[in-house]
């Protein structure tokens, strides 16, 4: 199988202050990875495709100025939550897959934030 | 874009009854078809997927079954255990040879009762 590893698990911020959640492929390159924000009992909504060495591809209606995503390398994305709200409140998964030929997506663990 | 429709949001069977998980999808271009099941704050997992050159696919007590025509496809799990109990998510994508963009359906609480 595949493993992604996603950090921290969960994270309790004050409002105003920023959150940076990284998304690691622990045992395969990952060009592509992307984040999703579940609400509570609903569903994985896909908030943004994360490039490795360029810029993120954002889903219609996501802030890119709120949730910045980095993909530095092709084992690590991350995303920060900047000037955090309650609102911003949720649980958030990053997914990867190993590439043209398996389209699998491998999810990470997902980070609870809370944002008071 | 994709819109992935999912129903029934809850379903309720008795041990050792099957389940039957329907979702419909708006874009004929899609052809990877993954479900995957949520345990309650754990992380998805696959349990099955199909291709749009497969009409059904089986691994012992789940299949999948799908139909391009009428754009849906459907999980069907045999003899449920209280184990199978979860949320099932099916998902769409339409990125032919490899890609794991999904568009998710709003996902089916099962409960299994023993």
């Amino acid at each position: 199988g595949a493993v992604v590893s996603q950090h921290p698990s969960w994270v309790i911020c004050k409002s105003g202050t920023s959150v940076k959640i990284e998304c690691r492929s622990l045992d395969f390159q990952a060009t592509t990875m992307f984040w999703y924000r579940q609400f509570p009992k609903k569903s994985l909504m896909l908030m943004a495709t994360s490039n490795e060495g360029s810029k993120a591809t954002y889903e219609q209606g996501v802030e890119k100025d709120k949730f910045l995503i980095n993909h530095a390398s092709l084992t690590l994305s991350t995303l920060t939550v900047t000037s955090a709200h309650p609102e911003d409140s949720s649980f958030y998964i990053c997914s990867a897959g190993k590439g043209l030929m398996n389209t699998e997506a491998f999810f990470g663990q997902g980070t609870r934030l809370t944002v008071v | 874009g994709e819109n992935v429709e999912q129903h029934p949001s809850t379903l309720s069977v008795q041990e050792g009854d099957s389940a039957v998980i329907k979702c419909t999808y708006s874009d004929s271009a899609s052809n990877y078809f993954p479900w995957y099941k949520q345990e309650l704050g754990k992380r998805p997992q696959l349990i099955i997927d199909i291709r749009s050159n497969v009409g059904e696919k089986k691994d012992q007590r789940i299949a999948v079954t799908l139909n391009k025509t009428a754009k849906h496809f459907s999980l069907h799990i045999t003899e449920t255990q209280p184990e199978d109990s979860a949320v099932y998510f099916c998902a769409a994508s339409d990125k032919g040879g490899g890609s794991e963009k999904l568009v998710f359906g709003k996902g089916t609480k099962l409960t299994v009762n023993p």
